[in-house]
């Protein structure tokens, strides 16, 4: 079945730098790359999703890059704010087409002011 | 106002008991999951079902139980064969169609086994 392998686990920045967090998965149907972004305490809330059709996509201070050959996605964060502080998850629906998504392990980011 | 509602949000229980956690969907979402998180690990699939009256196991069922009898329900029952049931359980729906769509979460429960 599908894998994901998100890293780094824990990304510490400086306000007003950059964040990346990379992700790679392993069944090459996959098709649907969410980003899931979760505040301590609260429901994980999608902020960028991309399909294998699209090589990048952006939304304001977040983007996301797909590299199908490498099968390889990652998320940036520019200009990054004191409210981005979250753990954010990568996933992937696989070759299921079932609906369900597999996650990544989880990116901790921590913006200091 | 619309969304995935779970309870209760906290539950302690004694080890060797059966739990029921709830969830209710008003989306009419045909597709429903439930995910267990913990620390490091990320989310990972219990259960999901597709449609009324049936399901399928995810990647950790063992000792977990569901049913889908009506479309805007889906409890997840924590029994006592599971044998590390402390974790923070998510349930989630998304629609069914041709490309696979955003997941909705509910707000989660902490269920901690004393």
């Amino acid at each position: 079945g599908e894998n994901v392998e998100q890293h780094p686990s824990t990304l510490s920045v400086q306000e007003g730098d950059s964040a990346v967090i990379k992700c790679t998965y392993s069944d090459s149907a996959s098709n649907y790359f969410p980003w899931y972004k979760q505040e301590l305490g609260k429901r994980p809330q999608l902020i960028i999703d991309i399909r294998s059709n699209v090589g990048e996509k952006k939304d304001q201070r977040i983007a996301v890059t797909l590299n199908k050959t490498a099968k390889h996605f990652s998320l940036h964060i520019t200009e990054t704010q004191p409210e981005d502080s979250a753990v954010y998850f990568c996933a992937s629906d696989g070759s299921s087409n079932t609906g369900k998504l597999i996650f990544g392990q989880g990116t901790t980011l921590q913006v200091k002011p | 106002d619309g969304g995935i509602t779970q309870s209760p949000k906290y539950l302690f229980r004694k080890e060797g008991q059966n739990v029921t956690l709830s969830c209710e969907q008003n989306l009419n979402h045909d597709a429903m999951y439930w995910y267990r998180q913990d620390p490091g690990q990320g989310l990972r699939l219990i259960y999901y079902s597709q449609i009324v009256n049936d399901f399928q196991k995810g990647d950790i069922a063992e000792g977990y139980s569901v049913s889908r009898e009506k479309k805007e329900s889906f409890p997840l029952t924590v029994t006592s064969a599971q044998k590390n049931p402390t974790a923070f359980y998510l349930c989630a729906s998304n629609r069914q169609g041709m490309n696979t769509g955003e997941l909705f979460f509910g707000e989660g429960s902490r269920l901690t086994v004393l």
